[in-house]
């Protein structure tokens, strides 16, 4: 099956700070999710992005999909950040999660 | 408001209990799936549903059944549940094609 690998696994920041956070896959894919597994455990979506740039407030995505591999960019990051990023991919009807990025915002 | 709902959001139960945890959509998708997610594995599927009376196993099905009677609900039955179910669960639900895939809130299972 497709591989998906997360880099860095953990993230340590200051308040302000900004990141990346990068998504490999090994093979073509469908479409693309990045979401975030907040400290209550809930799934929240942050883009669905198969391909190209999208940006929502301090969050943004881009996706390159003919060199496989995504970029989630947190700017001026605040401590409800925090949490788990997963990226996830689609290849036909398998949705494959990578292990994660574990980020801690500290005040 | 666009959502999936699950329920109960926390269990604890005993070995051989039989449970089911309730999943529902209000998307009118197509798709449905059923995840587990322990430490150091991630997220896992367990079973999906392309429509009403049509489910497929996914990569951990064993000891669960699933049911898609109606399109809106999928829930997930534990016949016997045993202490290696202990787990977060999740249910998804998207629409056709290789849309975006919304999960619902999660439901903590503990099985003693």
């Amino acid at each position: 099956g497709i591989q998906v690998e997360q880099s860095p696994p953990d993230l340590i920041l200051q308040e302000g700070a900004n990141s990346t956070l990068r998504c490999n896959f090994s093979d073509s894919v469908n479409n693309l999710q990045w979401f975030h597994q907040n400290p209550w455990g809930q799934l929240i979506n942050l883009f669905y992005i198969p391909s190209g740039t999208k940006q929502n407030g301090r969050l943004s995505a881009t996706t390159v999909a003919t060199e496989r591999y995504s970029l989630l960019y947190i700017s001026s990051s605040q401590t409800t950040d925090s949490g788990v990023y997963f990226c996830a991919v689609r290849r036909y009807s398998t949705l494959t999660f990578g292990k994660g990025t574990m980020l801690l915002v500290s005040p | 408001e666009a959502q999936v709902t699950q329920n109960p959001r926390y269990l604890i139960t005993v070995t051989g209990k039989k449970l089911t945890v309730t999943c529902s959509q209000n998307m009118n998708h197509e798709y449905m799936s059923w995840y587990r997610q322990d430490p150091g594995l991630g997220l896992r599927q367990i079973y999906y549903s392309m429509n009403v009376e049509v489910t497929d196993k996914g990569d951990v099905p064993e000891g669960y059944k699933v049911s898609r009677k109606e399109k809106r609900n999928f829930p997930l039955i534990l016949e016997s549940p045993s202490p290696n179910q202990t787990s977060l669960y999740f249910c998804a639900s998207r629409g056709g094609g290789y849309n975006e895939q919304f999960f619902g809130p999660g439901t903590r299972l503990t099985v003693l």
